[in-house]
């Protein structure tokens, strides 16, 4: 079945500090795939999304690639700030899929950047 | 308009009681979702409406009841909840079609049930 597996956390950063968090996936077919973000009290959001291998999804400074090869989608940002402090989900969808998109999520990154 | 408005966004019931959670976009979005979330944990798809036909039941207990009266508005109807029902309810919509559409999320309805 289709499924995603995230690092775990929580992470904790400074200001400033480079940020990866790992995102593998397995899917049938030919999976999109997306990083959504959930601020504290919040619904999600999404952040950045790659439909096709070799993609690369990019937001607010993080940028993600579509790695078909090592079925990746690692989220990164060269510097964070403090309000990028949240949890971050990876999630895929699998296509065809003609009604509407069935998001499988991962277990979610916590991200916890301090001054 | 690009949002997706939930209401209430605080909701505290008892186990006999029957209360409703509403969802509305002018988006145009064609499916609307309903996804149950735990502290710390992702969302659990429960529902899936396309065309305002139901298309997903992702084996929710009937305690919970979806209504989609048109293409703006979601309902997800609630009588004898159990404490373990407690959650974060989000309601989302997408353009329906395809997997890669993006899904917009409202910013939840937490329950709790005493």
């Amino acid at each position: 079945g289709n499924s995603v597996t995230q690092m775990e956390g929580p992470v904790t950063l400074s200001e400033e500090a480079f940020l990866t968090i790992n995102c593998t996936y397995t899917a049938t077919g030919y999976p999109s795939l997306f990083w959504y973000v959930q601020y504290p009290g919040e619904g999600l959001q999404l952040l950045l999304k790659a439909t096709k291998a070799d993609d690369k999804g990019s937001n607010k400074g993080f940028e993600a690639t579509y790695r078909k090869e090592t079925t990746s989608f690692h989220l990164e940002k060269g510097s964070v700030q403090v309000s990028d402090s949240a949890v971050y989900f990876c999630a895929l969808t699998a296509t065809p899929y003609n009604q509407g998109g069935k998001l499988i999520f991962g277990q979610g990154t916590e991200l916890s950047v301090k001054p | 308009d690009t949002e997706v408005t939930q209401t209430p966004k605080h909701l505290v019931m008892g186990m006999t009681n029957k209360k409703s959670l509403k969802c509305e976009q002018h988006m145009g979005h064609r499916a609307m979702y309903w996804y149950k979330q735990k502290a710390k944990k992702p969302p659990e798809l429960m529902f899936v409406y396309s065309y305002e036909k139901l298309s997903i039941n992702e084996s929710v207990p009937s305690r919970f009841s979806p209504e989609c009266p048109n293409s703006s508005l979601l309902n997800l109807h609630l009588h004898a909840l159990q404490p373990e029902d407690s959650a974060l309810y989000l309601c989302a919509s997408s353009l329906a079609g395809t997997g890669a559409n993006v899904l917009t999320f409202g910013a939840g309805s937490r329950l709790t049930v005493l």
